[in-house]
Parts: structure tokens; C-alpha cells; sequence
């Protein structure tokens, strides 16, 4: 299987502060982009997405900032909340070229204390 | 509409044994794709199916096989389980749609969760 790594930052934020979560993405042809959110126990949940003709989008406490330039991706979470707490991937799909598989960033493990 | 379904949620078998997992798609989505998650080594893609065909696969034994049947449900087989395929083993499926496929979003199942002994 592709290889994402033996170790899982984690980033460890007081409830009520904002989180900023990074994620770098491999392929420019890349035109899709998703953050989803794993609790323990259960399946990745959709959060957000973005075009790649987008550099922002925002949802409900969340915004998602793409840059094209550096293939950088974050997620911001606004007073971050004890439910928050999870893993949380990018994802990126090349899928406009075709049968092209959906790549998954290794993930970061968010802590929020309370 | 409901979610990805996933059967069964937990199981447990013996190292040799084999183990079919099943995965039901949302309704009206034609594409299904399955996932190796462990602690070592992150969510590991396996295969997607779309149309009953095999379109996509990673880098696992031939062990790990699957099929789509044309109500798009699908099934995965792991044969002579080892203790390394102790995993979650997640499903996610896709609308594929013809137009706009770039935007195609995947959404996961709850997983199956497989002990080998």
C-alpha cells in the first residue's frame, strides 16, 4: 500500500482557540480537494471542499485555504470545541483525467483541552 | 438518504481463514472504493470498482480481492488471513458522475473492523 508514515502529528489546541491544520498535496493536476474529519471508532466525515479555482471557502466554523502555488491546503477550525477533537485528512482527487484513484494526506490527530 | 452501509461492523477470525466484508453504496452512486486503515500505516487504498469493473488498485496481495454487483453493492475477500491484516477496513462510494467528475466526492461507511487471531 502507498506509504503514509508510522507517525501522526498532533496538534493540541485549549478549547475556545482557533486550530490551523496543514496539509501538502502532490499533484498540481490535482482539481479537487477535501478535508474530512475521523473520530475513533468510525469512518472519515466530509467536512469541506474547494475547487482548484478557489482559494478560499468557508463553512460553519470552517475555512478551508488553498494555495496553488506551494500545493499547500489547511483547515481552520474557529473556537475549537471539545468535539472537534479527532483526526483529520486531506484528500485530493485528480479524478477530471480519468479513472484516477483519490490520494489521502497522512493526517493529523487534533487534541482540544478543555 | 442513507449513509454507507457496512457488514459486519466487527469481526474475528483465524490466522489461514478467509473473510468477505460487504458494503452498500449511497443510494444512486456507482462507485466504491475500499481502504486498509491501521496505526502503522494510515488509510491504505485497496481497489475501486465502478460499472462492476475494477478501475483502480493498490499495492496489496492478490489475497485482497473484490467485486461490484450491478446495484452497485460490493464485496471484498481476504483469503488466508494473516495477523498483519488485522485492520479497519473502510468503504467509501462516489456519484462518479459523467459531467463534473473532478468534484467527485467520496464518503465513507462506518467500517468493518477485523481481528485475526
Amino acid at each position: 500500500g502507498e506509504s503514509v508514515g508510522l507517525h501522526l502529528p498532533t496538534l493540541s489546541v485549549q478549547e475556545g482557540d482557533n486550530s490551523i491544520i496543514n496539509c501538502a498535496y502532490s499533484n498540481s493536476a490535482s482539481d479537487y480537494f477535501i478535508w474530512y474529519k475521523q473520530e475513533s471508532g468510525k469512518g472519515p466525515q466530509f467536512i469541506i471542499d474547494i475547487r482548484s479555482n478557489m482559494d478560499k471557502r468557508q463553512g460553519q466554523r470552517v475555512t478551508v485555504l488553498l494555495n496553488k502555488t506551494v500545493k499547500h491546503l489547511s483547515l481552520q477550525i474557529a473556537a475549537t470545541q471539545p468535539g472537534d477533537s479527532a483526526v483529520y485528512f486531506c484528500a485530493e482527487n485528480p479524478r477530471s483525467g480519468g479513472y484516477q484513484k483519490v490520494t489521502f494526506g497522512t493526517g493529523t490527530k487534533l487534541q482540544v483541552i478543555p | 438518504k442513507a449513509g454507507v452501509t457496512q457488514t459486519p461492523r466487527y469481526l474475528i477470525k483465524t490466522r489461514g481463514q478467509q473473510v468477505t466484508l460487504s458494503c452498500s453504496p449511497i443510494s444512486g452512486h456507482r462507485s466504491v472504493s475500499w481502504y486498509q486503515q491501521t496505526p502503522g500505516q494510515g488509510l491504505q487504498f485497496l481497489f475501486e470498482y465502478f460499472s462492476e469493473t475494477q478501475r483502480n488498485k493498490g499495492n496489496f496481495p492478490g489475497r485482497f480481492s473484490g467485486r461490484q454487483f450491478s446495484n452497485s453493492r460490493s464485496e471484498m475477500n481476504v483469503s488466508t488471513l494473516e495477523l498483519g491484516d488485522s485492520a479497519l477496513y473502510l468503504c467509501a462510494s462516489s456519484l462518479y458522475p459523467e459531467k463534473d467528475r473532478a468534484t467527485d466526492t467520496q464518503y465513507f461507511g462506518p467500517g468493518t473492523r477485523l481481528t485475526v487471531l
